[in-house]
């Protein structure tokens, strides 16, 4: 079965310092993996896929994460952060074809002016 | 712009009530899910549809029923609702082939008194 783990609840930075959030996974087969991000009071909105190609994958508001099959890895990052970057943060993952997405515990972060 | 909206931001009701919990969106997605959030659990999956008057079971759907009568609204209902339900609820939609691609609802937080 798959499953995702965010490594920290809670991930407290800088304005202007990097962000390093964690996500590992399993599947048994390659999988399709996701970053979303939820602001105070409103849904989830979707960061970055991965799904074939390019294992750096760029998203919305200068994120990226980076594939990693042989560390089972989708590790979020962002050269600078902002305060607007104060949210929770979600892994998911799905296998191809699968139905269904798999998300993980989430990581909420705080920017420290 | 697209959109998802649940019926409710805020909603109390009392151990033993049927509660309905409605969700419609108009983007013409032919995937409707239903999830329930909770601190240091993330998001999992209760149920979702892929057609109208389909429905699949997700990863807790003990407690749970869902109606989609129309393509665009899907209904979350708790047949008789207890404190342990007491939850944020999210709705998401998703097109045909583009599970990565859900869009989320705002949610509703439900208080089981």
């Amino acid at each position: 079965a798959q499953s995702v783990t965010q490594l920290g609840s809670h991930v407290s930075v800088s304005e202007g310092a990097l962000v390093l959030l964690r996500c590992n996974y399993s599947s048994s087969v390659p999988p399709y993996l996701f970053w979303y991000v939820q602001y105070p009071n409103q849904g989830l909105q979707l960061l970055l896929k991965y799904t074939t190609g390019a294992t750096l994958v760029k998203g919305i508001n200068g994120f990226e994460a980076e594939f990693k099959k042989s560390e089972t890895s989708f590790h979020l990052t962002k050269p600078s952060a902002h305060m607007s970057d104060a949210a929770e943060y979600f892994c998911a993952v799905s296998d191809r074809g699968a139905q269904k997405l798999v998300f993980g515990q989430g990581t909420r972060l705080t920017i420290n002016p | 712009d697209v959109k998802v909206t649940q019926s409710s931001r805020y909603l109390v009701k009392r151990t033993g009530e049927k509660v309905f919990l409605e969700c419609v969106q108009d983007m013409d997605h032919e995937n409707m899910f239903w999830y329930r959030q909770d601190p240091g659990l993330g998001l999992r999956l209760i149920y979702f549809s892929y057609d109208v008057k389909m429905k699949e079971k997700g990863d807790i759907p003990e407690g749970y029923s869902v109606s989609r009568e129309k393509k665009e609204r899907f209904s979350l209902i708790l047949e008789s609702a207890s404190t342990n339900q007491t939850s944020m609820y999210l709705c998401a939609s998703s097109a045909q082939g583009a599970l990565w691609a859900q869009h989320f609802g705002d949610g509703t937080r439900l208080s089981i008194l």
